[in-house]
């Protein structure tokens, strides 16, 4: 079956800190990837998603990036966070019109 | 470009009561439709889905949507809530965009249903 793993759950970083947030998919090849920042009182808003290695698009400009070493990671970074970067983060996967999501995770910045 | 709208930020209402949560859509291509459900401290979880055929699409739960291509709307509805309904709603929206499938969502609506 196919499964989404997210990590960390939780994150409290400080301002100026980098980050990485990985995401990783079993039982699927070639999935479509993405990630969404779900903020206070602003719903979900897709970040970036991803078609294959390698390939990434940027939906909002920010202050974080993307990354697809392989066909079933796929990471989210920042080099130094802003307070804004507080949100949750989710990762998910699609195939043939299906979406799963991952369990999320919720970063402070403090 | 593509985007999704719910009106209701915050609905309230009694047990067995009807409910009914807009959402709107803008994309001029051909849409597959969602609703998804996040109860309290748990992940998304999916209500109902429109891909195509008959507009009035069931749920879990009791939930049903109907889409209105007319009206470029799907809204969801349930004829008796419960207090266990008490989450956020999102309505999203996949576009095809040259093949690819990227799904938008609406900024949600909070449901409390009240015993």
């Amino acid at each position: 079956s196919q499964t989404i793993h997210q990590w960390p759950a939780t994150l409290v970083q400080p301002v100026g800190s980098p980050l990485s947030l990985e995401c990783t998919v079993e039982g699927t090849s070639n999935p479509n990837l993405y990630w969404y920042r779900q903020a206070a009182g602003r719903g979900l808003q897709l970040l970036f998603y991803s078609v294959g290695i390698g390939q990434i698009s940027s939906e909002v400009p920010q202050n974080l990036s993307a990354s697809r070493p392989q066909d079933r990671q796929f990471i989210l970074s920042s080099k130094k966070l802003l307070l804004s970067d507080s949100g949750f983060y989710l990762c998910a996967w699609s195939s043939q019109g299906g979406y799963t999501f991952g369990s999320g995770t919720r970063l402070t910045v403090v | 470009a593509q985007s999704v709208s719910q009106h209701n930020h915050h609905v309230i209402l009694s047990e067995a009561a009807s409910l009914e949560l807009g959402c709107n859509y803008s994309y001029g291509g051909t849409v597959n439709l969602f609703w998804y459900v996040q109860y309290p401290g748990q992940h998304l979880q999916l209500l109902l889905k429109y891909f195509s055929g008959d507009p009035l699409v069931k749920g879990i739960k009791g939930f049903e949507a109907e889409f209105i291509k007319s009206k470029f709307s799907f809204n969801l509805r349930k004829p008796s809530v419960q207090w266990s309904d008490t989450a956020e709603y999102f309505c999203a929206l996949g576009g095809m965009n040259t093949g690819f499938q990227k799904l938008v969502f609406g900024t949600g609506t909070r449901l409390l249903v009240s015993p």
